[in-house]
């Protein structure tokens, strides 16, 4: 069962452009909302996470937001650089009865930035 | 600081063969965890530790078993590979106590395939 659905799969986009992913969850439980970024080679690495109190986080150029009655997130990429090229991963956790700090992922997108 | 080391990176087997794959971390985090991450499936939970001396199963156990042999070492156990356990593992670690979603850090994987 797949309880967070990521689009789009992949993502061209032209240096400085602002490329979107979205993530949509079904489990009511989550309360913490993380974003992970991959590179070829290497393991996932945070790049940023948001709690349901809040509707909005920014961390340099990247910003979540976050909208709690459609259980939606997505993660915006401001003035993407090529170095922002990597898989980029949303996943949702919750806790209470089993669910104690156990991540579920998205599928995963694959952004390209072009220079 | 090495964060979480994983051994080995890359391991080529023959169906019914069997391998524990090792994870350390020294970050003196409390929870630890194995992932694996097939293409176009995210990561998905194998086992999990919350804390030394317990380990509990994630969404994917079949076919594995776990030891948390201390604080620092989390090992992943194949005892009879398939070929449907041709993956990327991934093994995790986060500080924090019950209740608190913490940050996962990730090491670089052991790329396996079972032929």
């Amino acid at each position: 069962q797949q309880q967070v659905k990521q689009s789009p799969q992949s993502l061209i986009v032209q240096k400085g452009g602002i490329p979107i992913i979205n993530c949509a969850y079904e489990n009511t439980a989550f309360d913490y909302f993380p974003w992970y970024q991959q590179f070829p080679g290497k393991g996932p690495a945070l790049l940023i996470a948001i709690r349901p109190d809040v509707s909005e986080k920014k961390e340099g150029r990247f910003t979540i937001s976050f909208n709690k009655s459609a259980k939606q997130f997505s993660l915006h990429i401001m003035d993407s650089q090529p170095g922002d090229s990597a898989t980029y991963f949303c996943a949702a956790s919750g806790w209470g009865g089993t669910s104690y700090g156990k991540l579920t992922f998205g599928q995963g997108t694959i952004l390209t930035v072009h220079p | 600081n090495a964060g979480v080391t994983q051994t080995p990176k890359f391991q080529v087997l023959k169906t019914g063969q069997s391998m524990t794959l090792q994870c350390a971390q020294d970050m003196n985090h409390n929870s630890m965890y194995w992932y694996r991450q097939d293409p176009g499936m995210g990561l998905r939970l194998i086992y999990y530790s919350a804390s030394e001396g317990t380990t509990d199963k994630g969404e994917v156990p079949n076919g594995y078993n776990v030891s948390r042999l201390n604080k620092r070492e989390f090992s992943l156990r194949l005892e009879s590979a398939a070929p449907s356990q041709t993956s990327v593992y991934f093994c995790a670690s986060s500080g924090g106590g019950f209740g608190q979603n913490q940050p996962q850090h990730f090491g670089d994987g052991t790329r396996l395939s079972i032929l």
